[in-house]
């Protein structure tokens, strides 16, 4: 069982159409990392949150933290074949020490042109 | 400019053999890591250092020795390969700031027959 874990794990959907990711755990996270990854290449960061019930909002992308800080969600709005990627969160469980982020299972996400 | 760059790309070697990977940031980052992440895109930390001491060290076999000549080089030694250490391994770089984001390399396919 994984710290954090995340659905669906594929998601193949047509251009134009919403969904949402989740990203869930039993354990309470000082902040938690959204990134996407695209083959051949290394995750890159799309936005942090902090606080329990915080949602911020990136282009057509809307990242909500949940009030207990144990989950999460990414929404994305009428998706583009460039959104096509892997999508991770990652979770910080303290806000102190070392920055040892936990990172999800990941949602691979196919966008049909 | 290559922010965090790591080298080999692909690495094929055979069972017994001791192999490296490279890697350099020039983000000014204090902090380096080494994730693994396996064929089924699940990411996990394997070494943090920061300002060259290492500060995490999750359960990896012997056989892997990270160095750190400075702070902004974090190699990573593998004696004596297995077929289960065939991974991508990706070397990422942050500031010790809390919450700051992990800059990613683009990986390292390593493959051992």
């Amino acid at each position: 069982t994984q710290l954090l874990e995340q659905s669906p794990q594929f998601l193949s959907i047509q251009e134009g159409e919403n969904l949402t990711v989740y990203c869930n755990s039993s354990s309470v996270f000082s902040s938690l990392q959204w990134y996407r990854q695209e083959p051949g290449e290394g995750p890159v960061l799309l936005v942090t949150v902090v606080t329990g019930g915080e949602v911020k909002k990136l282009k057509r992308l809307t990242f909500q933290f949940g009030d207990a800080r144990k989950d999460s969600s990414l929404h994305i709005t009428a998706a583009q074949p460039g959104d096509t990627g892997l999508y991770l969160c990652a979770g910080a469980l303290s806000q102190t020490g070392a920055n040892n982020l936990f990172f999800g299972t990941g949602t691979r996400l196919t966008v049909i042109p | 400019d290559t922010a965090v760059s790591q080298t080999p790309k692909y690495l094929v070697t055979q069972m017994g053999n001791d192999k490296s990977i490279k890697c350099e940031q020039n983000l000014g980052h204090d902090t380096m890591y080494w994730y693994k992440q396996d064929s089924k895109k699940f990411l996990k930390i394997m070494f943090s250092y920061n300002n060259k001491e290492l500060i995490i060290n999750e359960t990896v076999p012997n056989r892997f020795s990270p160095k750190s000549p400075d702070k902004a080089h974090l190699n990573l030694h593998i004696n004596s390969l297995e077929l289960g250490d065939s991974a991508v391994y990706f070397c990422a770089s942050s500031s010790s700031s809390y919450n700051s984001p992990l800059h990613f390399g683009n990986g390292t396919r390593l493959t051992v027959t």
